[in-house]
């Protein structure tokens, strides 16, 4: 059974950049032809996909965000990685890592303020 | 991006009673190469994942409760709840992962007991 756990600062400062990790128990990242989400929630609204990479590394971002997020993975480590640049208030949120649409982390929150 | 609009945004049911929520995507998310719908529903309870509850637009994740059902194709496509009960309070949304992401959600329906 894969699971997904994410880990990461949970308070970051304005203008600084937000680092996650998921990591993957239970199955290989690099099997299965799946695609390794990373999606974020406001408080108490909606869910807003940022991006994926996939089974042979190509990566997707929202447009939205594209000037600011990596999304890397680290097979050695059997993780994949979120980074995010220039973070402000708007960027505080609750960040989960997803494979495919059925496996998702327990989620982190991640607060910007100085 | 192809935008998800569902409908009603709440909706209070009694105990035992049918719960419809709908969903519609800006532009079809069926495949014509294989005939699926990129289409999910999910449900989140308050501190909660979202949990997969449908994909494929119609099949159901194992586990869930066959008083789950979806249903549509292309652009229209309806989540039933046939039986409602205490533990089915939630939120829930669709996502359409067709194609070129981003891959977006509905904004959520909660589901209340009447």
């Amino acid at each position: 059974q894969v699971q997904l756990q994410e880990s990461g600062p949970g308070l970051v400062k304005p203008s600084q950049t937000l680092s996650l990790t998921c990591n993957v128990s239970g199955g290989s990242i690099s099997s299965g032809g799946y695609y390794w989400n990373w999606i974020r929630q406001h408080p108490g609204k909606g869910l807003e996909w940022i991006g994926y990479i996939n089974y042979n590394g190509s990566t997707y971002y929202n447009p939205s965000l594209k000037s600011r997020i990596t999304i890397s993975v680290d097979t050695s480590k059997n993780q994949f990685s979120l980074k995010m640049s220039s973070v402000t208030a708007a960027d505080t949120a609750v960040y989960y890592c997803a494979r495919g649409v059925g496996v998702w982390g327990q989620g982190t929150l991640v607060t910007v303020s100085s | 991006d192809i935008v998800m609009t569902q409908s009603p945004d709440s909706l209070a049911v009694s105990l035992g009673e049918r719960a419809t929520i709908n969903c519609k995507s800006s532009q079809s998310v069926l495949s014509s190469s294989n005939n699926l719908n990129y289409l999910a529903w999910y449900q989140q309870k308050p501190g909660q994942p979202p949990k997969v509850l449908i994909y494929w637009a119609s099949s159901r994740e194992s586990g869930v409760p066959d008083r789950f059902s979806g249903s549509g194709s292309g652009t229209d496509f309806t989540l039933t709840i046939s039986s409602l009960q205490a533990e089915d309070v939630a939120v829930y949304y669709c996502q359409q992962y067709y194609n070129t992401p981003p891959w977006t959600f509905g904004q959520g329906t909660k589901v209340e007991i009447k």
